[in-house]
């Protein structure tokens, strides 16, 4: 199966804290994708990282890619109750050049106030 | 600018009947995909179509599932017959270019179908 896992499949930590979630994957990739998903909504994209990045941030979220270990994390500084959700890593399929990304199985995040 | 809009949110049904599925994808965008979510796990992937064209449809079911994009309307994902175990949130997602590969999607709110 060419679909990644998250670790851990869930996380609770207390708001401030800052939260880590990892990501491997099988294939070699063009990009890496981190989506949040609210329950019951559909999914939103936060941040999009590249098989030639090591490492990117977009506001409190840090992502890294290490490709030689096929596998990424998502950090989120300062968490808040917002933060609250589950947390989904995407990937490509160089090899089939597949015309859809692949999902993990999500890490489930609580913020506690 | 409407985000990716899907209807019915929820929708029941008995088993043998038929299910259809609505989405209307961002203005401007040309290329949508579906995904199934079952609980607890994660999205997986069923069928990428451009307007008027089948793309890929190797995560869709042989039989009972299809999916269309005309010219004008929204995209149709149909579910004839339905069993016990079509009962899942479609998301349905669009983007301005493709392949997904290069860009991020942005998804609607998903259908919630039940099967009696």
């Amino acid at each position: 199966s060419q679909q990644g896992e998250e670790d851990p499949q869930a996380l609770s930590i207390q708001e401030g804290e800052n939260a880590t979630m990892n990501c491997s994957y099988k294939t070699s990739i063009n990009n890496l994708q981190w989506y949040r998903q609210n329950s019951g909504r559909g999914l939103v994209h936060l941040i999009l990282i590249r098989s030639n990045e090591r490492e990117k941030h977009s506001g409190r979220l840090r992502v890294t890619l290490d490709t030689s270990k096929k596998s990424s994390s998502l950090l989120i500084t300062a968490s808040r109750a917002a933060d609250t959700a589950s947390y989904f890593c995407a990937t490509d399929d160089i090899q089939t050049g597949a015309n859809n990304l692949f999902f993990g199985t999500g890490t489930r995040l609580t913020v506690i106030p | 600018n409407a985000g990716v809009m899907q209807n019915p949110r929820h929708l029941v049904r008995r088993r043998g009947q038929e299910a259809r599925l609505r989405c209307s994808p961002m203005k401007g965008h040309s290329h949508v995909y579906w995904y199934r979510q079952l609980p607890e796990e994660g999205l997986k992937f069923m069928v990428y179509l451009q307007k008027e064209n089948i793309i890929d449809e190797s995560g869709m079911p042989k039989e009972r599932f299809s999916a269309e994009f005309p010219k004008e309307g929204p995209s149709i994902l149909r579910i004839q017959q339905v069993v016990r175990g079509d009962s899942a949130a479609y998301f349905c997602a669009s983007s301005p270019t493709g392949p997904a590969t290069n860009e991020k999607l942005f998804f609607g709110s998903g259908t919630q179908l039940s099967v009696l």
